[in-house]
């Protein structure tokens, strides 16, 4: 059964950059979108932008400034960067997987537990 | 960019009656791609129907999503204790894939 095990550093200062890996276990990166998305009280569940298996990258127009996407496939992770964080990026991070249904498109399937980010002077 | 308004905000009702949530958008959902979750508290989202109207995998058929266009809804029959959470919908035919504001099931 294919599981997403994401970690990455949960409290940052103003400035710092926001690093988090997602791991994909029990299965392969081909084939699929590769998705982070965030939760906060205040904006709710905002999708951050994805990878495809080759590499091909689509962000948010609201946060691509500060972002990047990135695989390592030989360890089947992917990464999540942002740069010069605010209080505004704290949140609770999750990472997803999209999947291809004929009829029903590229629908958001599968999901990590989620990380909690909090930026704090 | 597509926005997804949901309501009500809160709906309060007992186990065994059945549920009606709404999400409208902006805009015309492409190829009718909405998808609904289920949150729980620590939890991340559950996805329950994708496509407008078919169930995710171990999906009770309790719960079922219709609608098209601009105007989707997710209903549940006959509600059960688990199923008093926060219910979200989401469009994925257009990026950035926006997701709506959360319709809150409480027990009454």
């Amino acid at each position: 059964q294919v599981q997403l095990q994401q970690w990455g550093a949960g409290l940052l200062t103003p400035s710092e950059t926001l690093s988090l890996t997602c791991a994909v276990s029990g299965g392969s990166f081909r084939g699929y979108y590769w998705s982070w998305i965030r939760q906060s009280p205040g904006k709710g569940l905002e999708w951050i932008g994805e990878i495809d298996h080759s590499g091909g990258t689509y962000y948010n127009p609201s946060l691509k400034s500060r972002v990047s996407i990135s695989l390592e496939m030989s360890r089947t992770q992917f990464l999540l960067k942002v740069t010069s964080v605010t209080a505004a990026d704290t949140a609770v991070y999750y990472c997803a997987r999209r999947e291809r249904d004929a009829a029903a498109g590229w629908y958001f399937a599968l999901w990590g537990r989620g990380t909690l980010v909090s930026v704090s002077s | 960019e597509i926005v997804l308004t949901q309501s009500p905000g809160t709906l309060s009702l007992s186990p065994g009656e059945g549920a009606t949530l709404s999400c409208r958008a902006s805009q015309t959902v492409s190829s009718n791609y909405l998808a609904w979750y289920q949150q729980k508290p620590g939890q991340a989202p559950r996805l329950l129907i994708y496509g407008a109207s078919t169930r995710a995998t171990d999906i009770p058929d309790r719960f079922s999503g219709g609608g098209s266009g601009t105007d989707f809804t997710l209903s549940i029959i006959r509600l059960e204790p688990e199923d008093f959470a926060v219910y979200y919908c989401q469009q994925y035919g257009r990026s950035p894939y926006a997701f709506g504001q959360g319709t809150k099931l409480e027990i009454k």
